[in-house]
């Protein structure tokens, strides 16, 4: 079955640390890009990473950058994301997806979501 | 920075067409990608390339692009269809991912 899992999450004190996974399965999870996308309680989608199907690209969104870290194993057909330094604002449902890109053009979308692992930072 | 504008809700009735727009300067050059989320669940991607629908979603379901704005139809809306609708695109060199602030579509 074709799948994404995550894990990892949970109530955490602010200026704390947390390390999200993403266990894939299902498909050759070393030929896709991956992401993680936030959705904070009542709120909109947010990108949060992305890092290239062999981990040699990454980035992040300004939000988190210098803060986070987006890392994989294509042994273990798992992603990760390390939060160091969490504050309220980063309350959230984080979602891991899979990457489709576009030929020809840097475009691409998400097809796989995972069903999400919740974060509280609160004191 | 990028931004994509939505409108924040939308109400029709079932049967009747509901029109969900989508605003953004780099529209123009990169596609737009639309995702259906309701309650409790992940977003599922309805619309990709700006108009191209994946297998397994109705064909109400559809999407179009004019300049720097982009459309997803649904015709003869169905109860079911109530959810939050996202657009998303990337910026021009493919490194940054944003998305619309999501559009809640009602059926009344």
């Amino acid at each position: 079955q074709v799948q994404l899992v995550e894990s990892g999450g949970g109530v955490v004190q602010p200026e704390r640390s947390l390390r999200l996974s993403c266990a894939a399965s299902g498909f050759t999870f070393r030929s896709y890009d991956m992401h993680w996308v936030r959705q904070a309680p009542g709120k909109g989608l947010d990108w949060v990473a992305l890092i290239g199907y062999d981990g040699s690209n990454k980035n992040y969104a300004d939000s988190v950058k210098g803060r986070f870290t987006i890392s994989r194993d294509n042994s273990k057909n798992t992603l990760y994301l390390q939060m160091n330094s969490l504050r309220a604002e980063d309350t959230a449902i984080y979602y891991c997806a899979r990457v489709i890109g576009v030929a020809g053009r840097p475009s691409y979308y998400f097809d796989l979501w995972g069903r999400g692992t919740l974060v509280t930072v609160s004191s | 920075s990028y931004e994509l504008t939505q409108p924040p809700s939308v109400s029709v009735s079932p049967g009747q067409t509901a029109r969900i727009t989508c605003s953004g300067d780099a529209l123009s050059k990169q596609y737009a990608y639309w995702y259906q989320q309701k309650p409790g669940q992940a977003p599922v991607l309805v619309i990709y390339k700006d108009s191209e629908r994946p297998s397994g979603i109705p064909e109400r379901f559809s999407g179009s692009s004019s300049g720097t704005t982009v459309t997803l139809t649904i015709s003869g809306v169905q109860a079911e269809d109530e959810a939050d609708y996202y657009c998303q695109s990337t910026d021009n060199i493919g490194l940054y991912v944003v998305f619309g602030g999501g559009t809640k579509l009602s059926v009344l």
